[in-house]
C-alpha cells in the first residue's frame, strides 16, 4: 500500500500570509502511463473535502492561482499564497496511481 | 452541476448489514469510474471501494474487502455500497465520490454510519 505522509500536522498563518505543506509517499507515484497521480483536497470545518490540485500541479475548475502544486516522484508541495479567511480549513494530500490512499491531513489555522 | 447525494445510512448493530446509495445527476455517469471513502469521527480520509464504468470490476482495500459491495446502475445514475458484518470500525462518514485522472472531483455531502450496539 502507497503510505502518505503530510507535514506539519498543523500551522497557523496570518492572513495574507503564504504557507507551504509537504507530502511525502512511500513509493513513487508516477504511474506506468507517465502521469503522476498526486492530488490536494481541502475540507473546510462540517463540510465535504473539495479538489483543489490534480495531477500535482493542475488547477480544478474555478480553483484561485494563489494555490499551486509542485513535486514529483514522491514528495510534493502544496503552496497558499495572500491566505484568505476562507482557506482555513484541513489540507489532505492524495494519490490515485495505485487505488487512493490520502494523507492524515494538515490543519491550517489563523495566528 | 455536478451533484452526489447518498442515503441509508443510520445506527446499526455489529455483525449487520447496511446498504447505501448514492443518487448522481448533472454528469454522464457511465462514463466515469465512481469510488466510496470514509472519514471516521475526527480521523482521515479512506477509500473504501471503486467500480469501472460498467460495473464490470471492483477494487477495495483489504480493511473491508469480502465484507463490502459496491455497485451501480447506469440506468439509474445510482451507485451503492452494500456493507455485510459491520464492526464498530467501520463506525464514519461515507462518501460517494467521483474519479477522474486518478482523482476525487467531486464529492457527495456524506452519509452517517453508526456501528454500535
Amino acid at each position: 500500500d502507497v503510505v502518505m505522509t503530510q507535514t506539519p500536522v498543523s500551522m497557523s498563518v496570518s492572513l495574507g500570509g503564504q504557507v507551504s505543506i509537504s507530502c511525502r509517499s512511500s513509493q513513487s507515484l508516477v504511474h506506468n502511463n507517465g502521469n503522476t497521480y498526486l492530488s490536494w483536497y481541502i475540507q473546510k470545518p462540517s463540510q465535504s473535502p473539495q479538489l483543489l490540485i490534480y495531477k500535482v500541479s493542475n488547477r480544478f475548475s474555478g480553483i484561485s492561482d494563489r494555490f499551486s502544486g509542485s513535486g514529483s516522484g514522491t514528495d510534493f508541495t502544496l503552496k497558499i499564497s495572500r491566505v484568505e479567511p476562507d482557506d482555513l480549513g484541513v489540507y489532505y494530500c492524495g494519490q490515485g496511481t495505485q487505488y487512493h490512499t490520502f494523507g492524515a491531513g494538515t490543519k491550517l489555522e489563523l495566528k | 452541476e455536478v451533484q452526489l447525494v447518498e442515503s441509508g445510512g443510520g445506527l446499526v448493530q455489529p455483525g449487520r448489514s447496511l446498504k447505501l446509495s448514492c443518487a448522481a445527476s448533472g454528469f454522464t455517469f457511465s462514463n466515469y469510474y465512481m469510488a466510496w471513502v470514509r472519514q471516521a469521527p475526527k480521523k482521515g480520509l479512506e477509500w473504501v471501494a471503486t467500480i469501472s464504468t460498467s460495473g464490470s470490476r471492483t477494487y477495495y482495500p483489504d480493511s473491508v474487502k469480502g465484507r463490502f459491495t459496491i455497485s451501480r446502475d447506469n440506468a439509474k445514475s445510482s451507485l451503492y455500497l452494500q456493507m455485510n458484518s459491520l464492526k464498530s470500525e467501520d463506525t464514519a462518514t461515507y462518501y460517494c465520490a467521483r474519479t477522474t485522472e486518478g482523482t476525487v472531483d467531486y464529492w457527495g455531502q456524506g452519509v452517517m454510519v453508526t456501528v454500535s450496539s
